[in-house]
């Protein structure tokens, strides 16, 4: 199976700007996406294939890289961005998911 | 709007089965995919597998092969999964997603996802 690393956990300040990782253990073309999932609601769809951003999703986020490595950006930091962010492949079978990064504003 | 309405909370016993329903609204039914993803502290999220809402096919990640069954009812737009021989490790929440081919099969819309319990 795809293996998907991502740093558990960062903190930031409102207005700043934070990249979260994320690494494939093998190639996934462009077919990594970005969820956001805030505690006790199901996740939402930020971005999809790598870069491209999902209907009514604000444009602080945004999202790059290709084959393995990937990332999501948000800028600025808001405080309603704390939550925990998950990438997930669909390149390859199973489908796979990153541990996830709590986001958390100082 | 669309919607992924997922089925109450289930409390089982170990051996058994539960059966969870995801009725979904707001689109065509047969137009897409429905995925189920597991999430539980531990292990994160998990892949379980997808329906084909039109054909009935369906694609199961190995590691869920004899644990979950997916099915649909396409007269009523509901996508069920059944877990059967039921342990504390299958205690999670089960979500239903949307696999969306134009954005690369992406999951853009989820159901509010439905705790499973496994106790004696």
């Amino acid at each position: 199976d795809t293996v998907l690393t991502q740093s558990p956990a960062l903190a930031v300040s409102p207005g700043e700007r934070v990249s979260i990782s994320c690494r494939a253990s093998e190639g996934v073309n462009s077919y990594m996406h970005w969820y956001q999932q805030k505690p006790g609601q199901q996740p939402k769809l930020l971005i999809y294939k790598a870069s491209n951003l999902a209907s009514g999703v604000p444009a602080r986020f945004s999202g790059s890289g290709s084959g393995t490595d990937f990332t999501l950006t948000i800028d600025p930091v808001e405080a309603d961005d704390t939550a925990t962010y998950f990438c997930q492949q669909s390149w390859n079978d199973p489908r796979t998911f990153g541990g996830g990064t709590k986001l958390e504003l100082k | 709007q669309v919607q992924l309405q997922q089925s109450g909370a289930e409390l089982a016993k170990p051996g058994s089965s539960v059966k969870i329903s995801c009725k979904a609204s707001g689109y065509t039914f047969t137009s897409y995919y429905i995925s189920w993803i597991k999430q539980t502290t531990g292990q994160g999220l998990e892949y379980i597998g997808y329906i084909n809402t039109g054909s009935g096919g369906t694609n199961y990640n190995e590691k869920f092969k004899g644990k979950a069954t997916l099915t649909v009812d396409k007269s009523s737009s509901t996508a069920f999964m059944q877990l059967s021989s039921l342990t504390p490790d299958d205690s999670a929440v089960y979500y239903c997603a949307r696999v969306e081919f134009g954005v690369g099969r992406a999951f853009d819309y989820w159901g509010q996802g439905v705790m499973v319990t496994v106790s004696s």
